[in-house]
């Protein structure tokens, strides 16, 4: 059974660097064909991806965002944690991260999500 | 301002069927699978269609997409009052490098 679940910060003041860490189980990322990805939600607005990791590290960022995303994986804790630098009032949004099999299967598996404000 | 474009809206009443298009581009839907996800008010999206037009197991065979050039289509038939939610394509753009999202299709069961 596959599970995912974020953590993180409930607020976040503006130009600070937000983390939020993904915790999975009932997979492992370590081979090519497995990767999590990170997608968010502002409020009322529609969804967007920021960046998809694989277990051989391959690594795709959102072009939009590129400069301020870092993904990375501890493959030994079975965590996945992206961090955005710099943010701002607009990153207030539920962060998602998702199982991804290469495209295969698109996004079969999400995590319930966590809602982080950028506010002072 | 989406890569993918959806409309909206769409509703529909108990029974009927209601189709959701995506548009995109060569760089997108034109060479790449197109994935489709339901969002719940308060949940996290569903995968609802992979790979164009293959339902995940429990996914009922109300929901079906299709993909035609650079347009895709998610199709729900027997509409009915729990299907009310956003609905989202998705795929690959291999210019971009990146996966895109449609901007959400509100779908209302009158």
């Amino acid at each position: 059974q596959i599970t995912l679940k974020e953590s993180g910060p409930t607020l976040v003041k503006p130009t600070q660097t937000l983390t939020v860490t993904c915790t999975f189980s009932g997979f492992s990322l370590s081979t090519s064909e497995v990767g999590v990805a990170w997608i968010r939600q502002p409020p009322g607005k529609a969804l967007e991806w920021l960046a998809l990791i694989y277990g051989n590290d391959d690594k795709r960022y959102s072009p939009s965002l590129k400069s301020r995303l870092s993904i990375t994986k501890d493959t030994s804790k079975n965590q996945v944690v992206l961090t955005m630098t710099n943010v701002d009032p607009v990153d207030t949004a539920t962060y998602y991260c998702a199982h991804d099999s290469r495209g295969y299967k698109g996004f079969e598996y999400w995590g319930q999500g966590t809602l982080v404000a950028v506010s002072s | 301002q989406s890569v993918l474009t959806q409309p909206p809206s769409a509703s529909g009443t108990p029974g009927q069927k209601v189709t959701i298009s995506c548009s995109g581009s060569s760089s997108n839907i034109g060479s790449n699978y197109v994935y489709w996800y339901q969002n719940l008010p308060g949940t996290a999206p569903k995968l609802l269609i992979y790979r164009n037009n293959q339902r995940p197991s429990g996914v009922p065979d109300r929901f079906s997409g299709s993909r035609s050039g650079t347009s895709a289509s998610l199709a729900i038939s027997g509409l009915r009052s729990e299907d009310e939610a956003d609905y989202y394509c998705a795929a690959w753009d291999a210019s971009l490098s990146a996966v895109v999202f449609g901007g959400g299709t509100k779908l209302t069961v009158l």
